[in-house]
């Protein structure tokens, strides 16, 4: 059965450190890996996806994550945080069930920037 | 822009009532899904939906149905609505299997539902 570990339910940055959020993973080849963003009180939006090709992923507001196979990880990295990058991220696996795919959620990892 | 509604940002019900809520996306996607989100238990998997009158059982569908008369609309149906469902209830759609799989999902932005 396929799963997603996010380490870590809180993660504290101050302003312009760097971002790290991780995601393991247990998956049937080939995975489909997601990363969505939800902000205070809207729905998850996708931030980035790896489904095949480069294994680092670029996203919206400078995010990005590399898969890494031997490690069946896929962190999730932003080289400066911005306040408005507070928000629950949620990493993300596909996997097959009747009639198409699934998406399987991790927990969630909650964002503080701190000013 | 692809946009998912639901009908109700917050609904306060009595144990036992019977609760619908309704989602509508204007994508004309295939695949719609119901998650519950818990936390610390992320995002659960309801029920979902890759056609219409179509429906399939996901991680924890005791206690609720579903309904897709329409492409654009799936409803989600506490029977008898208990405070163990009090939650946030998420919708989704999503093209069909055109990426194999790597299909965005696209949400709603939510119903709080409290269970008196």
């Amino acid at each position: 059965a396929q799963s997603v570990t996010q380490l870590g339910s809180h993660v504290s940055v101050s302003e312009g450190a760097l971002v790290l959020l991780r995601c393991n993973y247990s998956s049937s080849v080939p995975p489909y890996l997601f990363w969505y963003v939800q902000y205070p009180n809207q729905g998850l939006q996708l931030l980035l996806k790896y489904t095949t090709g480069a294994t680092l992923v670029k996203g919206i507001n400078g995010f990005e994550a590399e898969f890494k196979k031997s490690e069946t990880s896929f962190h999730l990295t932003k080289p400066s945080a911005h306040m408005s990058d507070a928000a629950e991220y949620f990493c993300a696996v596909s996997r097959t069930s009747t009639g198409g795919f699934k998406t399987i959620f991790g927990a969630g990892t909650r964002l503080f920037v701190k000013a | 822009d692809v946009k998912v509604t639901q009908s109700s940002r917050y609904l306060v019900k009595r144990t036992g009532e019977k609760v619908f809520l309704e989602c509508v996306q204007d994508m004309d996607h295939e695949n719609m899904f119901w998650y519950r989100q818990d936390p610390g238990l992320g995002l659960r998997l309801i029920y979902f939906s890759y056609d219409v009158k179509m429906k399939e059982k996901g991680d924890i569908p005791e206690g609720y149905s579903v309904s897709r008369e329409k492409k654009e609309r799936f409803s989600l149906i506490l029977e008898s609505a208990s405070t163990n469902q009090t939650s946030m209830y998420l919708c989704a759609s999503s093209f069909g299997l055109t990426s194999g799989g790597g299909e965005t999902q696209y949400f709603g932005p939510g119903t709080r539902l409290l269970v008196l």
